[in-house]
């Protein structure tokens, strides 16, 4: 059972405009989350991260939202940019499992000149 | 600092043979772990290593298998190599031990098992 899952498989975007990738769990023991960016033939490259006593981290172009009553996360990207175009990964960790990432299946973002 | 190097980046293997791959973590860093990457299953966690011992496992049979060095260096074997197997093999290393921290991850071991 898929316990962090990424709905969109792709997500097409205009350059300059808003990216709003979205992340859905369903492990409530889950208290710190993070995003990672993935080009081909490369490791995930770590973005944002976000703790469960936290609505909302910003790191310039990158605002994470955490809605825990709804067990929702999301990726904001403004404004977009072509070299934003990559596989990005929602990971969550917790209940005792340090060291252990469990990911969703990635979206691929595209963004558009 | 240098990032996380893993080697070989390519490798080919045949059925029933076995194989071992290398990560060296970022300078500092005393957790190390593995994740091996399909298309079919994404990103999924096989163990965790934290000064030397396992602290960690993911739901892999037991022909993997992993131990980490007193140098932080870690290394990942996995013996009668599967067709299922081929994959990107990926290692990752963090600073704290007990605080949630972000991982860094390497570029990662392609292994084909023909």
């Amino acid at each position: 059972d898929q316990q962090v899952k990424q709905n969109s498989p792709s997500l097409s975007v205009q350059e300059g405009r808003i990216s709003i990738l979205n992340c859905d769990y369903t492990n409530s023991m889950f208290d710190y989350f993070l995003w990672y960016k993935k080009y081909p033939a490369e490791g995930p490259t770590f973005l944002i991260s976000i703790s469960s006593i936290k609505d909302k981290n910003e790191d310039g172009r990158f605002t994470v939202f955490l809605n825990k009553s709804a067990k929702h996360l999301s990726l904001h990207i403004v404004p977009s940019q072509p070299g934003d175009s990559a596989v990005y990964f929602c990971a969550a960790m917790g209940g005792g499992s340090q060291g252990n990432l469990i990911f969703g299946k990635g979206t691929k973002l595209s963004v558009k000149p | 600092k240098a990032g996380v190097t893993q080697t070989p980046r390519y490798l080919i293997k045949t059925r029933g043979q076995q194989v071992t791959l290398s990560c060296s973590p970022i300078s500092g860093h005393r957790s190390v772990s593995w994740y091996q990457q399909t298309p079919g299953q994404g990103l999924q966690f096989l163990f965790e290593y934290f000064s030397e011992t396992q602290r960690n496992k993911g739901n892999f049979p037991g022909r993997f298998s992993g131990r980490q060095f007193s140098n932080s260096r870690s290394e990942m074997n996995v013996s009668t190599l599967e067709l299922g197997d081929s994959a990107l093999y990926l290692c990752a290393s963090s600073h704290l031990a007990v605080d949630y921290n972000e991982q860094f991850f390497g570029p990662g071991t392609r292994l084909t098992v023909l």
